[in-house]
């Protein structure tokens, strides 16, 4: 099957713009995540979603982030304005109708740098 | 809120010896999930555990999760350089899975 889908690969900058990343999960994956990864740290929950609604965005600063899948498939993460500590890896991931037992599967992220 | 915690952080070892890291949850976790990173990639599944006092093996690889489901470890043996990596162990309380920081572990030739 194929993989979790994510663009762009990498993104570079300036502080204080807009930046937009793109998620296609695994098809019939109705959970998909959106992790931070700071260099040298595990992954942080941004916000999670199941289908279309979303479940859990504690950990999302919505004051400069935001997110959405509409209709329920592909996820937008957006950060506005950006900051230099956002710079990291933005992962994407999803997880089967069975739940968790399979994992979850990543997509190769795309690693902003904010200059 | 939940925290999960590795130990240790780096770990170095010469090819063949054998390697354990520990995870340790501030909750009681309904599973526990390792992943493997390699450099410069994403994380990639390797295990769950559910079941308390739960041991699972992979090849060289050994799972275990804690009778009180609060820890955790992962245990190679006889390290080869495709072990190259950081390991990460990532616990279920509710609905969240929490990640800790990871042991990165280099293997000398």
């Amino acid at each position: 099957e194929a993989g979790v889908a994510q663009s762009p690969r990498y993104k570079i900058i300036e502080k204080r713009q807009s930046v937009a990343f793109w998620c296609n999960p695994i098809s019939g994956h109705a959970t998909l995540y959106w992790y931070q990864q700071i260099l040298g740290q595990g992954p942080k929950l941004l916000i999670q979603f199941q289908n279309n609604g979303v479940v859990d965005d504690s950990q999302l600063p919505k004051d400069r982030f935001s997110a959405e899948r509409l209709k329920g498939v592909d996820s937008t993460l957006k950060i506005q304005p950006a900051k230099l500590e956002d710079s990291a890896v933005y992962l994407c991931a999803s997880s089967s109708p069975q739940g968790t037992i399979y994992g979850y599967t990543f997509g190769s992220g795309t690693r902003l740098t904010v200059v | 809120g939940q925290q999960v915690m590795q130990i240790p952080q780096y770990q170095h070892v010469q090819e063949g010896e054998d390697f354990t890291t520990y995870c340790n949850s501030s909750t009681t976790l309904s599973n526990i999930q390792w992943y493997k990173q390699r450099p410069g990639g994403h994380p990639v599944f390797l295990i769950q555990l559910v079941k308390s006092g739960e041991v699972k093996k992979q090849k060289r690889l050994t799972f275990q999760f804690g009778e009180a489901k609060k820890n955790s470890s992962l245990h190679i043996t006889a390290t080869q350089t495709t072990d190259v990596g950081t390991y990460f162990c990532s616990g279920t309380s509710g609905s969240r899975l929490t990640f800790g920081e990871g042991t990165q572990l280099t293997v000398n030739p």
